[in-house]
């Protein structure tokens, strides 16, 4: 079962902050945060492994809310090279040959204008 | 940083051909992966494998099918493409090692006529 991202899609004008939430029916065992730009292949943002676990990358940081089964990304002072998709990947299973299996959530379009 | 190859990166092909797209990777990983996306849309995991002689199917059932004799290759065939195969198809690859990110390559965008 899919996870469920929101917004779908949001619009900022450069320096804005923004937040995408990626929801789940199940429970996490880690998240993973990716970028595609149109027409390129997904690109790595971050992996959350465990509830209340925060990450950051730049000036773009998660957080993972494992009661709550939630993950969060958060986008502080946007710049033009933020545009993009971003997907969820959720793994469910603790172990077995399940680990490494991602569901992806519907993506959140992120359009920064100058 | 990727060093993980698709080809072709377009194909257009006619109704009932066999395709075979390509996927090879040279950082040694022993996890692949067959993604299926439609535009705008989700990811879906079609096939995986997590080594040599070993491929599994994904949550979204798919009329493809994988094989994986060397480590850094692993590509996907169709033996009779149908229009509702039209889609692009991701490639992706990850350390053997547990919660390791997925290098994508840039895809293969089918179309069906």
């Amino acid at each position: 079962q899919q996870p469920v991202q929101s917004p779908q899609a949001v619009i900022l004008r450069e320096g804005e902050d923004a937040v995408i939430n990626c929801s789940s029916s199940k429970a996490l065992y880690s998240v993973h945060w990716y970028r595609q730009k149109h027409g390129e292949a997904p690109v790595f943002l971050m992996i959350l492994l465990k509830g209340g676990e925060q990450k950051g990358h730049e000036k773009i940081s998660a957080s993972f809310n494992e009661k709550k089964q939630q993950s969060s990304l958060y986008l502080t002072a946007s710049q033009l090279s933020y545009s993009g998709t971003y997907f969820c990947g959720t793994e469910y299973h603790a172990g077995g040959t399940s680990y490494g299996k991602l569901t992806f959530g519907q993506g959140t379009i992120l359009t920064v204008h100058p | 940083e990727a060093d993980i190859y698709q080809t072709p990166r377009y194909l257009v092909i006619g109704t009932g051909k066999k395709i075979t797209l390509e996927c090879s990777q040279t950082m040694g990983h022993d996890k692949m992966y067959w993604y299926q996306q439609d535009p705008g849309m989700e990811l879906h995991l079609i096939h995986y494998s997590y080594g040599v002689n070993s491929t599994e199917k994904g949550d979204l059932s798919s009329e493809s099918t994988v094989s994986r004799i060397r480590t850094e290759h692993f590509p996907l065939t169709l033996e009779s493409a149908r229009p509702s195969h039209t889609s692009q198809y991701l490639c992706a690859s990850s350390e053997g090692a547990r919660n390791e990110k997925l290098f994508f390559g840039s895809g293969t965008q089918l179309s069906v006529l």
